[in-house]
């Protein structure tokens, strides 16, 4: 079964720093992996998704992530914080188990951008 | 073009009430799902429906029915609310083929006293 684990559950940084979120799956096949964004009291918007092909993935807002499978990591880096990119990460795996494209997410990294 | 829809936005319900939390998507998805959102528990998925006429169990099924009533739309019923329900609840839509990205809805408090 897939499995995803963020380590972190709160990330401080400053603003103009760099923005580094762990994730690491499990999966028996070759994942699909999606980043998801969600604001305090908005739904979940995604940042950018892996399936197959390039292994650096570029997304909105500057977000990147790179999948590297010796590692089973798809950890989402942003070169520069902004004030805005304070809010909740997840990290999903695509599920297949059997149900054909349930997500299993991550817990949730909560990004604070310090002035 | 509203994408995924859910009503209402905030419910208070007593224990043992009933209510139905209502899913609607714009998109011609096939796939339509039911989230629970916790603090430090992520997404946890409650019952999901892969194409028209069809419902599955996820992950936390109990105490919850659903019915997809057409293509557009995916309710989800809590028969005899209890205090473990009070939760976010968020509804998602796919495409269905391959292994796109699911859509969110705005999410639906409900605070269960």
């Amino acid at each position: 079964a897939q499995s995803v684990t963020q380590l972190g559950s709160h990330v401080s940084v400053s603003e103009g720093a760099l923005v580094l979120l762990r994730c690491n799956y499990s999966s028996s096949v070759p994942p699909y992996l999606f980043w998801y964004v969600q604001y305090p009291n908005q739904g979940l918007q995604l940042l950018l998704k892996y399936t197959t092909g390039a292994t650096l993935v570029k997304g909105i807002n500057g977000f990147e992530a790179e999948f590297k499978k010796s590692e089973t990591s798809f950890h989402l880096t942003k070169p520069s914080a902004h004030m805005s990119d304070a809010a909740e990460y997840f990290c999903a795996v695509s599920d297949y188990g059997g149900s054909q494209g349930n997500l299993i997410f991550g817990k949730g990294t909560k990004l604070s951008v310090k002035p | 073009n509203a994408g995924v829809t859910q009503t209402p936005k905030f419910q208070v319900l007593k224990t043992g009430q009933s209510m139905t939390l209502q899913c609607a998507q714009d998109m011609n998805h096939n796939s339509m799902y039911w989230y629970r959102q916790d603090p430090g528990m992520g997404l946890r998925l409650i019952y999901y429906s892969a194409s028209e006429g069809t419902t599955d169990k996820g992950e936390v099924p109990n105490g919850y029915n659903v019915s997809r009533l057409n293509k557009r739309e995916f309710s989800l019923r809590l028969e005899s609310a209890a205090p473990s329900q009070t939760s976010v609840y968020f509804c998602a839509s796919r495409e269905g083929q391959g292994y796109g990205e699911q859509y969110f809805g705005p999410g639906t408090r409900l605070t269960v006293t």
